[in-house]
C-alpha cells in the first residue's frame, strides 16, 4: 500500500524552528517528486514547496522562500521540511504529497499524508 | 501567480441531484487542472487530473471538463458520502495554486 506519514509538528514560538518529516512506503520513492502543501485552520490549500526525485531541483512559494528548506533522503525514503524563522501566519496543517507522474515535478498530487499540525504562538 | 476562482463557495443540494462547480483560471492553463475532494479532518483526495481524467478507483459519477481558462466539475447523482469541500488546482505554472474551495452540503 502506498503511504505517506508525516511527523514533527508541534507548538513553537515566533522566530523558532521546526523540522517536519514524511516517511514514504509502497512505492519507489526516488522516482517521484514530492511537495509540501499547507492548510491554515479553516482555510484553503496552499502549495509551499516541491523537490525533484533526485533532490537536485527545489521550488518554493514566495511566502516561505529563504526561511524553509525542502530536502529528501532517498536511502531512507524520507522527505524533510526545515522551517526556520517561523511566523504566526505559518500556523497550519502541513501535508506531504506525492507527484502523480514518474520522474516529473508536475504538480499533480495523487497521494497525501494525513498531515501534521504546526502552531506558531507565544 | 495564476489565480483560480471557484464558484460557488458553498452549495446545498439533495441526494440524487446533479451538482456542478466551476473554476476559472486567470490565464490559459491548457488542461493542467486537478480536482480534489477533502472531507473534514482528512487529507485531500485526487479525483480528476488533466481536467477530465478520472483517477483510478474514483466513482464514475464524478467528472471534469474544460480547457484554457474555464473548467467544470460535476457530480452526476449526489450521494451522502460526497459531502466535502472540493478544490480545483492548476499545475501549469509554479507556484501551483488552488481555488478557494466549494463546500458541498446536503
Amino acid at each position: 500500500e502506498v503511504q505517506l506519514l508525516e511527523s514533527g509538528g508541534g507548538l513553537v514560538q515566533p522566530g523558532g524552528s521546526l523540522r517536519l518529516s514524511c516517511a514514504a512506503s509502497g512505492f519507489t520513492f526516488s522516482n517521484y517528486a514530492m511537495s509540501w502543501v499547507r492548510q491554515a485552520p479553516g482555510k484553503g490549500l496552499e502549495w509551499v514547496s516541491d523537490i525533484s526525485g533526485s533532490g537536485r531541483t527545489t521550488y518554493y512559494a514566495d511566502s516561505v522562500k529563504g526561511r524553509f528548506t525542502i530536502s529528501r533522503d532517498n536511502s531512507k525514503n524520507t522527505l524533510y521540511f526545515q522551517m526556520n524563522s517561523l511566523r504566526a501566519e505559518d500556523t497550519a496543517v502541513y501535508y506531504c504529497a506525492k507527484d502523480r507522474y514518474l520522474d516529473s515535478s508536475s504538480g499533480a498530487f495523487d497521494i497525501w499524508g494525513q498531515g501534521t499540525m504546526v502552531s506558531v504562538s507565544s | 501567480d495564476i489565480q483560480m476562482t471557484q464558484s460557488p463557495s458553498s452549495l446545498s443540494a439533495s441526494v440524487g441531484d446533479r451538482v456542478t462547480v466551476t473554476c476559472q483560471a486567470s490565464q490559459d492553463i491548457s488542461d493542467y487542472l486537478n480536482w480534489y475532494q477533502q472531507k473534514p479532518g482528512k487529507a485531500p483526495k485526487l479525483l480528476i487530473y488533466d481536467a477530465s481524467n478520472l483517477e483510478t478507483g474514483v466513482p464514475s459519477r464524478f467528472s471534469g471538463s474544460g480547457s484554457g481558462t474555464d473548467f467544470t466539475f460535476t457530480i452526476s447523482s449526489l450521494q451522502p458520502e460526497d459531502i466535502a469541500t472540493y478544490y480545483c488546482q492548476q499545475y501549469d505554472n509554479i507556484p501551483y495554486t488552488f481555488g478557494q474551495g466549494t463546500k458541498l452540503e446536503i
